[in-house]
């Protein structure tokens, strides 16, 4: 089945920095990539998602993106903010196959004023 | 609100007891996801169903954990004999599987097992 590895476990950033994400994926069908965020004591919540057709992805300072041949995919924050500070979790998933979500370990990531 | 909603929202029980959790997915959704999550994890795949069907259950789950959606509408979670490692937050997670390729989560079961 599919396993999803997210790198690094934590992450601290200065407040404007930039900060990178890195997962891959075992299984070569998987075509949906999204991203949740989730604070503390809340839900997870999609931020962006990529699909396999294409390789980037933007919305405002968040970017994602995937290189299906070596089966990874990023998650780029830029001009990173206090608010930013949360941890996030990357997933893959086969869409109209299984539609199974498999979700790496998250990424704690600290913004630094 | 019409998003997922998940119920109760914490469960204290004794070891050896069973619970049940309930989830309410977004109407219309037609699939809905059970997730585990422990502290400082991501999201661990439980089980999930299209409908009123289960698609997968995860290898990891033991005999003890049984889902159901009946109508497709809810789902409900159960564990036997809880033991003190099923101590974790359960997450449910539905999904249009047509129009919108969003999995929206529920805010979560926190069980504890003492």
């Amino acid at each position: 089945g599919e396993n999803v590895e997210q790198h690094p476990s934590t992450l601290s950033v200065q407040e404007g920095d930039s900060a990178v994400i890195k997962c891959t994926y075992s299984d070569s069908a998987s075509n949906y990539f999204p991203w949740y965020k989730q604070e503390l004591g809340k839900r997870p919540q999609l931020i962006i998602d990529i699909r396999s057709n294409v390789g980037e992805k933007k919305d405002q300072r968040i970017a994602v993106t995937l290189n299906k041949t070596a089966k990874h995919f990023s998650l780029h924050i830029t001009e990173t903010q206090p608010e930013d500070s949360a941890v996030y979790f990357c997933a893959a998933s086969i869409l109209n196959r299984d539609d199974k979500i498999i979700f790496g370990k998250g990424t704690r990531l600290h913004i630094l004023p | 609100d019409t998003g997922v909603s998940q119920n109760p929202r914490h469960k204290i029980t004794k070891r050896g007891q069973n619970v049940t959790f309930r989830c309410d997915p977004i109407s219309e959704h037609n699939r809905l996801y059970w997730y585990r999550q422990t502290l400082g994890q991501g999201p661990e795949f439980l089980t999930y169903f299209q409908n009123e069907a289960q698609l997968e259950k995860s290898r990891l789950l033991s005999d003890r954990f049984s889902a159901e959606r009946p109508k497709g509408s809810f789902s409900t979670l159960e564990i036997q004999r809880t033991e003190q490692g099923d101590s974790a937050m359960y997450l449910c997670a539905s999904r249009s599987g047509t129009k919108n390729t969003e999995a929206f989560f529920g805010q979560g079961t926190r069980l504890t097992v003492v």
